[in-house]
């Protein structure tokens, strides 16, 4: 089992669509989460990190399920700019200071 | 806002020789990261660094690469003698505290150094 996966998409949405995307890892001794976003040629972001209770950070909600080793995305009233490729980042197997990166999930937001 | 700086941005380079990339972390932070991508594939692992010395490197990390810490504020990588599928780009990044330290593990990367291997 990949340490990381996700759905590579593309997710091709209407502007102010909802649109949510969802990771699993294989490592349940993981204690760190996040969601990054890299744009076409750039470097990652960090977008927000995930927390157990889950959290929201404007239009942006996180939600973790240590239980079945999940982490979902929800992105509301999407914009154009949004359109990025969404990486999902989990702390390692072997090194709790190493973050596996997903292979990301590509978003198309349109007119 | 501050911010990791990498040089150079491009560099190409003849298949066996040997290259450097260069980084400057963030001035507080304690842990160093390099990370690769290969173009249209994910962002991998390759080495971290703590307290002047390796802490974890991945399979990628073979002998032909090698990190330093010259001084107080560069943070190197060197190819030895580089191959074709080393052709990706070269991530650094930095972070002040652990990972399990909510708003302490925010790890930030530079813009890259892309490195075209011919």
């Amino acid at each position: 089992r990949k340490e990381v996966e996700q759905d590579p998409g593309p997710f091709n949405v209407p502007e102010g669509a909802t649109v949510a995307f969802n990771c699993t890892y294989s490592n349940s001794a993981s204690q760190s989460f996040f969601w990054y976003r890299q744009d076409c040629r750039k470097e990652p972001k960090l977008l927000m990190s995930v927390y157990s209770s889950g959290n929201e950070d404007g239009r942006f909600t996180a939600q973790l399920n240590r239980a079945s080793q999940y982490i979902s995305l929800l992105i509301r009233d999407s914009k154009l700019s949004d359109s990025a490729t969404y990486l999902c980042v989990v702390n390692g197997n072997t090194g709790f200071q190493k973050l596996v990166f997903g292979t990301g999930t590509r978003l198309l937001v349109s007119p | 806002e501050p911010e990791v700086t990498q040089t150079p941005s491009h560099q190409v380079t003849q298949m066996g020789q040997e290259v450097i990339l260069r980084c400057v972390p963030i001035s507080n932070h304690l842990y160093f990261y390099w990370y690769r991508q290969i173009l249209g594939q994910k962002v991998e692992f390759l080495v971290s660094f703590y307290n002047n010395e390796i802490s974890e490197k991945s399979e990628i990390f073979d002998d032909q690469f090698s990190v330093e810490r010259p001084d107080g504020s560069n943070f190197t990588l060197k190819i030895r003698s580089t191959k074709l599928e080393d052709s990706a780009m070269y991530f650094c990044a930095s972070m002040w505290g652990q990972l399990s330290r909510p708003g302490a593990n925010v790890l930030t990367f530079g813009a890259g150094s892309r490195l075209t291997v011919l």
